[in-house]
């Protein structure tokens, strides 16, 4: 069985300040990882993902999410917030076996809600 | 152009009823999924579609039936409609879901309230 805990429901934070969103996920195989961000009244947006190599990934917006295996961590940063921000971010994860099939089941965490106060 | 839509964005209805909600990808995709968010925003996949083939069916009340007639729709019937199915409906789409990742392109979702 897989699944993903983000530790905070709620983070806010000031403009321009830094911000660390966590999940860690519990799996006994293999996992791609992600982040999804959705604003207000909005659809899901991809932000980054883990697949294979470099475990330190970059996304859009100035995101950036480094996958531990020994914690089974994925946590999202910025290292300055800006208002538009401001939205609920999701971590997922995706279990594959070692066929390599997945059937694209997308596991996520609970969400967070990140407000960026100015 | 919108790459994956549902319709409506908004459905209110009275408890008994059955509803639809439509949902199509202009993507080329293979593969199709639907999600249920409910009031805690909790994101939770129901079922998911590989070229009109079903894949995965969670475990989900058989009063929601999905219907795909062909790989760019995918839609989704509900009968009896209860309160708890109150929730936003999520469509997305991927190139293919059965081998390795492809990500996953989200609509904007349908807001269900059940009376």
């Amino acid at each position: 069985a897989q699944s993903v805990t983000q530790l905070d429901s709620q983070v806010p934070v000031f403009e321009e300040a830094p911000v660390e969103l966590r999940c860690n996920y519990s799996s006994s195989v293999s996992v791609y990882l992600f982040w999804y961000v959705q604003y207000p009244n909005q659809g899901l947006q991809l932000l980054l993902k883990y697949l294979s190599g470099s475990t330190l990934v970059k996304g859009i917006n100035g995101f950036e999410a480094e996958f531990n295996k020994s914690q089974t961590s994925f946590h999202l940063r910025k290292p300055s917030v800006h208002i538009s921000d401001t939205a609920e971010y999701f971590c997922a994860v995706i279990l594959y076996n070692a066929g390599g099939t997945s059937y694209g089941k997308l596991t996520f965490g609970q969400g967070t809600i990140l407000t960026v106060h100015p | 152009d919108t790459a994956v839509s549902q319709t409506p964005k908004y459905l209110v209805t009275q408890m008994g009823n059955d509803k639809s909600i439509k949902c199509e990808q202009n993507l080329g995709h293979d593969t199709m999924y639907w999600y249920k968010q409910d009031s805690k925003k909790f994101l939770k996949i129901m079922f998911s579609y590989n070229n009109k083939e079903l894949i995965i069916n969670e475990t989900v009340p058989n009063r929601f039936s999905p219907k795909s007639p062909d790989k760019a729709h995918l839609n989704l019937h509900i009968n009896s409609l209860e309160l708890g199915d109150s929730a936003v409906y999520f469509c997305a789409s991927s190139q293919k879901g059965l081998i390795l990742y492809n990500e996953q392109f989200f609509g904007p979702g349908t807001r269900l309230t059940v009376l």
